[in-house]
């Protein structure tokens, strides 16, 4: 069945610091592909998405690309913020009623 | 502003007991879902619903009830209270299957603890 597969945390980064977090995922046919951060007490939000092949997508200084021949969607930015502080969750939907999500990583930015 | 509502934020249960989580969105969205997110799990699928008037298992449906009477609303019920279902309770919409490539719209959360 299809799965999504992102590294583990805790990530610890000082600020500025260049940020990457893994993401692979399984499935059949060409899903759609998202990241979602969760700030502290709240809820998760949509941070970026690409919804086929090659696709880019960037949000707020971050940035992942949809690379089929890798099943891979990492997550990237250039230079983090103490703002950026939360937990990410790397998702999947495909052709079920459902998305299918990673298990999280946090990462705490220290100034 | 628009989005997805989640009644109560917080609730101390004891084990046993019974209580119904309230889901209320005002997106127009057709599909709605119940997430419990646990330490080191991530988010699982409890029910969801389709459309109003319908409900569907997804992977942990044990020990849990849904209703879609009307189109806004989905509500999540625990008959009798467990431990093991001391968790944080996610509420999520969207206007297709699949989110259409725009994701799912999500509640900011309850947390219960069952004593």
């Amino acid at each position: 069945g299809d799965s999504v597969t992102q590294m583990e945390g805790p990530v610890t980064l000082s600020e500025e610091a260049f940020l990457t977090i893994n993401c692979t995922y399984t499935a059949t046919g060409y899903p759609s592909l998202f990241w979602y951060v969760q700030y502290p007490g709240e809820g998760l939000q949509l941070l970026l998405k690409a919804t086929k092949a090659d696709d880019k997508g960037s949000n707020k200084g971050f940035e992942a690309t949809y690379r089929k021949e890798t099943t891979s969607f990492h997550l990237e930015k250039g230079s983090v913020q103490v703002s950026d502080s939360a937990v990410y969750f790397c998702a999947l939907a495909n052709t079920g009623n459902q998305f299918y999500f990673g298990t999280g990583t946090s990462l705490t930015v220290i100034p | 502003n628009a989005g997805v509502t989640q009644t109560p934020k917080f609730r101390v249960l004891k084990t046993g007991q019974s209580m119904t989580l309230l889901c209320a969105q005002d997106m127009n969205h057709e599909y709605m879902y119940w997430y419990r997110q646990d330490p080191g799990m991530g988010l699982r699928l409890i029910h969801y619903s389709v459309g109003e008037g319908t409900t569907a298992k997804g992977e942990v449906p044990d020990g849990y009830n849904v209703s879609r009477l009307k189109k806004q609303n989905f509500l999540l019920g625990l008959e009798s209270a467990a431990p093991s279902q001391t968790s944080v309770y996610f509420c999520a919409s969207s206007y297709s299957r699949t989110g259409g490539g725009y994701g799912y719209t999500f509640g900011s959360g309850t947390r219960l603890t069952v004593v």
